[in-house]
Formats: C-alpha cells, structure tokens, sequence
C-alpha cells in the first residue's frame, strides 16, 4: 500500500519569513495530494490540494509542487503570520485503492513574532 | 452552510465497555470516511461507505470495530469490548460523490478516551 513521509516534524520560522514542508510518496500511481492545516482541538481543513496532471498550483500566500518523477510534493508558504502557526498535514490518494487518503505524520509549524 | 458534525465531542469509558460514536456528513454527501487519529500522528483510514454501503472497510483494526449507515446519511462507528489503545480522536469526513480526487470535508472528531 501507500506510505507517505513527511519533513520535518516541526519548523519555527520568523514572521514573514518563508516555511516549506516536504512530503514523499511510495506509489507511483497514486493521483491526489491534499494538504490540511489543524489548529490544536480542531478539525483539518483542506488548504490546497493538486492533482497528478499538474506540478504546480498556488493560492495566494500558499503553494504546492510535485515531482511525480521523484514522487514528492511540497507545501511552500510565503510571508508567514501568526495565525499559520497550526499542525499541516499532507496527504496521498491511489484511486485504485478506493478513496482513502494516506496522511503524513504531522508538521508542527510555529511562526514567531 | 453546516459542515460535518460529530457527536459526542467528548467520550470516556472503562475498558470492556462498547461506546458508539456519531457522525452527521455535509448534506447530500454519498460518500463519508472514519479515520483514527493517535496523538501525534495524522489520521489513519479506517472504512469509507458509498451510500449505505461500505465499499472499503480495510483500515478497521479486527472486529471489535463496526460501522453502519443504513440510511445513507448518518454513520455511527461501534466499538465492542474497548481496550486502552482505541483511545484516540475519531475523525469523520464526507465528500460529494466519492468520486476520485474529491476533496474530503472532515468533522471536529470525537475524543475518546477508555480508562
């Protein structure tokens, strides 16, 4: 089955200051790959998300890209503030296996003001 | 309008009790999905039902672990004859459809702690 790894476990970054978080994937077939930010207690909510037919997709101070080639994905967030601070999540779905997703263990992001 | 709901927010129990945990997808979802979260840890897939039939339950850990959603609406997970290591947060999700590449809207979970 999917594993995905992600790096690094937790990230401190100044305010303003740019944070990326990395994610690798096992299966070469897999097609999905959301990101989700989690605020301590709270439910996940999707921030951005790409599919397998693009590399790069960007939302306004967030941004994903994947190397299919190298099967990784990364989470880049530029002029971070305060409120980013939250544990992210990314994500791998493999169609054929239905429509679970394989999360990564966790970034812990902490922006510093 | 209202995202997924899950009830109760909170549950603690003895070890060997059975405790049901709630979930209310997004309304008009086919598709809704319980994952388990350790502290710590991301979510781990435990079963995903089309309608009110589960179309994969891989990810529940033996049989102690049983979902329904016999209207294609509400699911409730059951756990029989808990143990200390089902504690964790229960997650529940739903999307549109199931279908592929769906973005899946999850619940606050239930925290469940046995004792």
């Amino acid at each position: 089955g999917e594993n995905v790894e992600q790096h690094p476990s937790t990230l401190s970054v100044q305010e303003g200051d740019s944070a990326v978080i990395k994610c690798t994937y096992s299966d070469s077939a897999s097609n999905y790959f959301p990101w989700y930010k989690q605020e301590l207690g709270k439910r996940p909510q999707l921030i951005i998300d790409i599919r397998s037919n693009v590399g790069e997709k960007k939302d306004q101070r967030i941004a994903v890209t994947l190397n299919k080639t190298a099967k990784h994905f990364s989470l880049h967030i530029t002029e971070t503030q305060p409120e980013d601070s939250a544990v992210y999540f990314c994500a791998a779905l493999h169609m054929e296996y239905g429509n679970k997703l394989v999360f990564g263990a966790g970034t812990i992001l902490r922006v510093k003001s | 309008g209202a995202g997924v709901s899950q009830t109760p927010s909170n549950k603690v129990t003895e070890k060997g009790k059975y405790v049901e945990l709630r979930c209310d997808p997004i309304s008009g979802h086919t598709a809704l999905y319980w994952y388990r979260q350790s502290l710590g840890q991301g979510p781990e897939f435990l079963i995903y039902f089309q309608g009110t039939g589960a179309a994969d339950d891989s990810g529940l850990p033996n049989d102690r672990f049983f979902a329904v959603r016999p209207e294609g609406s509400v699911s409730t997970l059951k756990i029989q004859r808990t143990e200390r290591g089902d504690s964790a947060v229960y997650l529940c999700a739903s999307s549109s459809s199931g279908g592929s590449q769906e973005t899946q809207y999850f619940g606050p979970g239930t925290r469940l702690l046995v004792l």
